[in-house]
């Protein structure tokens, strides 16, 4: 079965580092979100990507963040200058055709930053 | 700012209890509301995708109905299994020019005893 995958599992960073997050969709998908979940908040949403750019970010996904779909196959967020306040999971995830469809999600980016 | 909330925050049952939790969202721009069930770990499954007033879908001992004109979804386990153990979450997806952004509830936390 096709599934989102994300590396790494757990990144572990020094506060003011750039950090890369990395996701593979499923390779049909159209429709591409980061999301994340801060210890103890729900899931929310960062930015979606439709048709090589942004199609709509969150208040949080300010300047110091960026998402690339560079070879059509990986799909990144990249944060440049982390802050304690950045530490959550991080998810992935894709959709088909229709922004009705379910959406997949990858098993998580774990983000510490020290 | 949409606000979706689930009710239970947690629920602990012995095996063989049936039970059900509660999402509620808001009743205007209704485009899907989607439940998800997320094992520690592991990726965020998805369970259905709903998205007509009075839908109800049904996946072996669990199933979900909707009420878009009051903004709620009810999802019941029928006869928990200790394997049913995990997050429920459900999220909202707005009409308009939302491309399928999902806005999630807290999660229900299901612990089933043996």
């Amino acid at each position: 079965e096709p599934e989102v995958t994300q590396t790494p599992s757990h990144q572990v960073t020094q506060m003011g580092q750039e950090v890369i997050l990395r996701c593979v969709p499923i390779s049909n998908h159209l429709y591409f979100y980061w999301y994340r979940q801060i210890l103890g908040q729900k899931v929310e949403f960062l930015v979606s990507f439709y048709n090589n750019e942004i199609s709509e970010k969150s208040e949080i996904f300010d300047d110091q963040f960026s998402v690339e779909r560079p070879d059509g196959s990986n799909f990144t967020l990249k944060i440049r200058s982390t802050k304690l306040e950045d530490s959550a999971m991080y998810f992935c995830a894709s959709r088909g055709r229709t922004m009705r469809a379910e959406a997949f999600f990858g098993q998580g980016t774990r983000l510490t930053v020290v | 700012i949409l606000n979706v909330e689930q009710s239970p925050q947690s629920l602990h049952v012995q095996e063989g209890d049936s039970t059900n939790f509660t999402c509620s969202f808001p009743s205007s721009n209704f485009y899907a509301l989607h439940w998800y069930r997320w094992e520690t770990a592991k990726s965020p499954e998805a369970l259905f995708v709903m998205t007509l007033n009075g839908d109800e879908k049904k996946k072996g001992r669990i199933s979900a109905t909707l009420n878009t004109k009051e903004g709620y979804s009810y999802l019941y386990i029928k006869g928990s299994q200790p394997e049913d153990s995990a997050t429920y979450l459900c999220a909202f997806n707005a009409g308009g020019t939302s491309y399928g952004k999902l806005t999630f509830g807290q999660g229900t936390i299901l612990t089933v005893h043996p």
